[in-house]
């Protein structure tokens, strides 16, 4: 009863580094999300995917690049992280039919020096 | 972008007390207005998805309503109790993008 697993939890870079975050989930959910949350401003949507193989993008997706290449994975990705980009990334999914509220992975604490 | 707002920013309340919520969003293209709770440590939980003007929603002391029409949802905790301490988000989704805006989320303390 995994749900969405989030990996790494946490993870600090320098500037300029990449990375990868893994977002898996076992529900056989349609729907999949990369949130970022920083003090003061909730939960800003990066990218999101609404099946396999397909990504938009969301209200803050500079710097960052998703992949959707098998429905249970979402992968975010940093090409050169920036101190900006210091946050907590939530991934979330969903199924496709209205009503049903997402589910979380437990986070990923990024710092970036 | 969507915006979504919760008020208050945060409160503080004694057990037994019972309390509410706003979150207003513009209404149009709407189709669908999440509750979330979101205790510290922890991810987001949904608690409600509401899709008709005029929804009510009850799990247990939390209650939520919803008015497509004027743009608000309230929800209530009746009696509150310190395991009630948390953020509680509201999240719109449109009809324009298929995922949701949060609002900033309201913060709840309760006082033993």
């Amino acid at each position: 009863n995994a749900g969405v697993t989030q990996t790494p939890k946490f993870r600090v870079l320098k500037t300029g580094q990449s990375m990868t975050l893994l977002c898996a989930q076992d529900m056989n959910h349609e729907y999949m999300y990369w949130y970022r949350q920083d003090p003061g401003m909730g939960l800003r949507l990066i990218h999101y995917s609404v099946g396999e193989g397909t990504t938009a993008k969301g209200e803050v997706p500079d710097g960052y690049n998703v992949s959707r290449l098998k429905k249970q994975n979402f992968l975010l990705g940093l090409e050169s992280a920036a101190p900006s980009q210091t946050s907590v990334y939530f991934c979330a999914s969903s199924p496709a039919q209205q009503g049903r509220g997402y589910t979380f992975g437990s986070g990923t604490r990024l710092t970036v020096v | 972008i969507l915006n979504v707002e919760q008020s208050p920013q945060s409160l503080h309340v004694q057990e037994g007390d019972s309390t509410n919520f706003t979150c207003s969003f513009p209404s149009s293209n709407f189709y669908a207005l999440h509750w979330y709770r979101w205790e510290t440590a922890k991810s987001p939980e949904a608690l409600f998805v509401m899709t008709l003007n005029g929804d009510e929603k009850k799990k247990g002391r939390i209650s939520a309503t919803l008015n497509t029409k004027e743009g608000y949802s309230y929800l209530y905790i009746k009696g509150s109790q310190p395991e009630d301490s948390a953020t509680y988000l509201c999240a719109l989704g449109d009809t324009g993008r298929r995922a949701l805006t949060f609002g900033s989320g309201t913060r709840l303390q309760v006082q033993p």
